[in-house]
């Protein structure tokens, strides 16, 4: 069984400080995918980014940067310089490349950032 | 090219009622996945659907909900004799045909918050 851990639920920084969302993930397979989702006061769901468990080079998107070590089973996300817009509940979350050839997505419980003027 | 549609976005239902929700998948995409959302919590996947099959509902309730994508028409989630504990955010996502081992992104829709008197 796949499981996310968002151990933060509820963040609040000061605009213009960095921070960062942790996220563990358990899972016995050796290929699989992560995702970040943003999903702001409005209630959709915004794709972030999509990591294969296969490259686990660091990648870099305007503010947004995520650190995945599949040592530790880590996806960490981290925003540089915050901004109230940034504010939102962050999920991550984990999808097997089972056999079906579909997919089944874990989410994690999410972390609520809030960003103060 | 639109996204992914549902409808309504907002439903009211009194208890024992029966909730329908819609979600029309974007073009070319033949596969559907509901997933709800429970108040603070993360989204739970409920079922996978392909045209006029179930593929995996291991995430339904046992029992008064039901879902079905036609060869025609919108998939929809259906819940009958509603109770205040369906009361959630229900999201469809779909995605193109999958093949292999490769994991496409699921595009979610805005979501249906279903608030039950």
């Amino acid at each position: 069984a796949q499981k996310v851990t968002q151990a933060q639920t509820e963040i609040s920084v000061v605009e213009k400080e960095d921070v960062t969302l942790d996220c563990v993930y358990e899972t016995r397979d050796t290929t699989y995918y992560l995702f970040w989702y943003k999903q702001p006061p409005s209630g959709e769901l915004v794709f972030l980014i999509r990591r294969n468990s296969f490259d686990e080079q660091n990648e870099i998107s305007g503010r947004y940067s995520w650190n995945f070590q599949k040592s530790t089973s880590s996806f960490n996300f981290t925003i540089t310089a915050s901004q109230v817009v940034d504010s939102a509940v962050y999920f991550c979350a984990l999808d097997l490349a089972n056999s079906g050839g579909y997919q089944k997505v874990t989410f994690g419980i999410g972390t609520k950032l809030q960003v103060i003027p | 090219n639109a996204g992914v549609m549902q409808n309504p976005r907002h439903l009211v239902r009194r208890r024992g009622q029966e909730a329908r929700l819609r979600c029309s998948p974007m073009k070319g995409h033949s596969h559907v996945y509901w997933y709800r959302q429970l108040p603070e919590e993360g989204l739970k996947f409920m079922v996978y659907l392909q045209k006029e099959n179930i593929i995996d509902e291991s995430g339904m309730p046992k029992e008064r909900f039901s879902a079905e994508f036609p060869k025609e028409g919108p998939s929809i989630l259906r819940i009958q004799q509603v109770v205040r504990g369906d009361s959630a955010a229900y999201f469809c996502a779909s995605s193109p045909p999958v093949g292999g081992p490769i994991s496409n992104e699921q595009f979610f829709g805005p979501g249906t918050r279903l608030t039950v008197l």
